[in-house]
């Protein structure tokens, strides 16, 4: 059983471009969560996905938009890149996010470096 | 707004001996759940214990364990006879179900264990 998996591992952008990630989630899974995790620092939730729709969102700016497939996959788009975009982004699934207290499975991330 | 707070940004310990990892949080929430995630190099989010604020009774994990006081806020995950393979950055985590799942992250320990 596959658990949740990202694309691509790595990869190097120039400011003002546009990025594209994208997010499998474990099987069976369909929620998933999408988290920037700059150096040093902890996980920042930026937003979250059921159903194809965006459910909850973190303060991050529109460049920052999403979208959840009818398969439950997503993908993380970000727009006009910073410097400050230069993070690992983290995935995460868990099965219906009404339930309470589901476990969250991470993917290993995809690491953002702009240029 | 949650908050997490890990002030201990690196610590130590020998092969085999104790160690307690700190956290304290901030929310108005009574209904919640409680993480602690092991990040080793790979950056793959690990779940190491997980705690439902309404037991009173501490999670136990084979060597992990965590002291959950309530009423303090308190987090902390004892790791004990420490092996070379916890070594990891270890974040606390919060979770309330009111906001799907969303995590709030601390800013993470990192920890190295001696042989």
């Amino acid at each position: 059983d596959a658990g949740v998996t990202q694309s691509p591992t790595h990869l190097i952008k120039t400011r003002g471009q546009q990025v594209t990630l994208r997010c499998s989630p474990k099987s069976g899974h369909d929620t998933v969560s999408w988290y920037q995790q700059a150096l040093g620092q902890g996980p920042q939730f930026i937003f979250q996905y059921y159903e194809e729709e965006e459910r909850q969102r973190g303060n991050f700016p529109d460049r920052f938009s999403g979208h959840q497939f009818p398969n439950y996959s997503s993908e993380l788009n970000v727009n006009a890149l910073l410097l400050g975009d230069s993070a690992l982004y983290l995935c995460a699934s868990s099965l219906d996010a009404r339930r309470s207290g589901n476990t969250i499975y991470f993917g290993e991330g995809s690491w953002l470096t702009v240029v | 707004a949650q908050t997490v707070t890990q002030s201990q940004p690196e610590m130590s310990v020998q092969e085999a001996e104790t160690v307690t990892l700190s956290c304290t949080y901030d929310t108005s929430e009574n209904n919640y759940y409680l993480f602690w995630y092991k990040q080793p190099p790979s950056r793959q989010m690990i779940l190491v214990i997980r705690q439902e604020a309404y037991k009173q009774q501490n999670a136990t994990e084979n060597r992990f364990s965590v002291n959950f006081q309530k009423a303090a806020k308190s987090f902390s995950l004892k790791i004990s006879d420490s092996q070379l393979g916890d070594t990891a950055m270890y974040f606390c985590a919060f979770m309330k179900p009111s906001t799907g799942n969303q995590f709030y992250f601390g800013t993470g320990t990192s920890l190295t264990v001696i042989p």
